[in-house]
């Protein structure tokens, strides 16, 4: 089976710029979640969907990020202004079932300049 | 706070040298116990979960971890390494308030294996 796709692979925009990141989960998994590692810290949750609704998006850090998922299936990730801290690996995984393992994608490497 | 502590940024072995790596937690009750993988260039990959039973856990290429409850540990093991295991591991719980499958990540531990 096809795995979890993200892209771009990488972006480097200029502060303020806007960017959006894509995940294509796994084709049957309603569960969808996004993370993110900043300058080699831990692995941060921003957000969990299930099918189309946001089922927690406690970690999301501000309102200058926005998740949706269009109709359950791939998720987009807009950050809008960009700020130079926005800069890391962002994450997308999937899953059938929220007590499964995950599947991650091989993120996108965000860097704001 | 509560969080997933691993104990080594940065290991370095030679191949044939026995792993383990740290993994302490310090939410109380059920939690599910996950490590992950990610080698150089490629995406995070589940190397092991335990969610009850046996808590001696086999995972995939070798690996193996103990969960130990009084402890709150949760380590990484592996008998004889291999070049091929260099990679950054990660431990991640599941902690008991969370119904929705969010994971708590701990920092990472990198391991080099020398040939």
């Amino acid at each position: 089976e096809a795995g979890v796709t993200q892209f771009p692979s990488h972006s480097v925009i200029e502060k303020g710029q806007t960017v959006t990141l894509r995940c294509d989960p796994i084709s049957g998994h309603d569960n969808l979640y996004w993370y993110r590692r900043v300058m080699g810290k831990e692995i941060k949750f921003l957000l969990h969907f299930v099918k189309e609704s946001k089922q927690d998006e406690s970690g999301m850090p501000n309102n200058r990020f926005l998740a949706e998922r269009t109709g359950g299936t791939y998720s987009t990730l807009k950050v809008q202004p960009a700020e130079l801290e926005d800069s890391g690996v962002y994450f997308c995984a999937s899953s059938p079932d929220r007590d499964y393992g995950y599947t991650f994608g091989s993120g996108t490497r965000l860097t704001v300049v | 706070a509560q969080s997933v502590s691993q104990h080594n940024h940065h290991v370095i072995l030679s191949e044939a040298a026995s792993l383990e790596l740290g993994c302490n937690y310090s939410y109380g009750g059920t939690v599910n116990l996950f490590w992950y993988v990610q080698y150089p260039g490629q995406h995070l990959q589940l190397l092991l979960k335990y969610f009850s039973g046996d808590p001696l856990v086999k995972g995939i290429k070798g690996f193996e971890a103990e969960f130990i409850k009084s402890k709150f540990s949760f380590n990484l093991r592996k008998p004889s390494v291999q070049w091929s295991d260099t990679a950054e591991y990660f431990c991640a719980v599941k902690p008991p308030y969370n119904q929705g499958g969010k994971l708590i990540f701990g920092q990472g531990t990198e391991l080099s294996v020398k040939p």
